[in-house]
């Protein structure tokens, strides 16, 4: 069964520093988000990225934030200067196109938890 | 803005009982709603989701109901095993189609063997 998978599974890093959340969408999916899950609380929207672009973002994801499609196959969050408040999981989800457009159903990565000290 | 929430945080169900985990939304023009299944350490895994335009939708076991009035979704899994033990989130579409999806807090479903 075809699956998104996410890189590293675990990251440290100290605050002030650049790092890049890596994950691999299913193949046949047009629509990809990202979110974050502060240990103990909910699920938080980040972004959503469909056709080379960002069609929607949240008030988290300010300009310490940036989403690429580097090529056909991986979609990355890079955050530019991490901040302590920034330690969380990070998830990457996808879903597939459908004739009216973007599908409902979102298949979520086992997530990169990020540490800021 | 939009919420999502739910009703407890924990849910204790001795295994073979039916389990009944509750959520309220806020935005009464939400058209999608998703039940997500969290285990420890993974990724939310996709459970049944329900339209809008629909009250009730039956999986394996599990059942949504969807009431608009008051704006409140159930999810109900029959027969409760050791392995629903998870924390349970509720989400819905928000406005917009772009697919953003709004969480609620989660319910962690403990089974008793």
């Amino acid at each position: 069964e075809p699956e998104v998978t996410q890189t590293p599974s675990h990251q440290v890093t100290q605050m002030g520093q650049e790092v890049i959340l890596r994950c691999v969408p299913i193949s046949n999916h047009l629509y990809f988000y990202w979110y974050r899950q502060i240990l103990g609380q909910k699920v938080e929207f980040l972004v959503s990225f469909y056709n080379n672009e960002i069609s929607e973002k949240s008030e988290i994801f300010d300009d310490q934030f940036s989403v690429e499609r580097p090529d056909g196959s991986n979609f990355t969050l890079k955050i530019r200067s991490t901040k302590l408040e920034d330690s969380a999981m990070y998830f990457c989800a996808s879903s597939e196109p459908t004739s009216q457009g973007n599908s409902y159903e979102q298949y979520f990565g086992p997530g990169t938890r990020l540490t800021v000290t | 803005g939009e919420s999502v929430g739910l009703h407890l945080p924990t849910l204790s169900v001795q295994e073979g009982d039916n389990s009944i985990i509750n959520c309220a939304y806020s935005n009464s023009a939400s058209d999608y709603f998703i039940w997500y299944k969290q285990e420890s350490g993974k990724g939310p895994q996709f459970i049944i989701d329900i339209r809008s335009n629909m009250d009730k939708r039956q999986g394996q076991r599990v059942t949504v109901l969807l009431n608009k009035t008051v704006k409140h979704l159930s999810l109900q899994i029959a027969a409760t095993q050791p392995g629903d033990s998870a924390v349970y989130f509720c989400a819905d579409r928000g406005a917009g189609n772009t697919g953003k999806l709004i969480f609620g807090q989660g319910t962690t479903l403990q089974v008793k063997p």
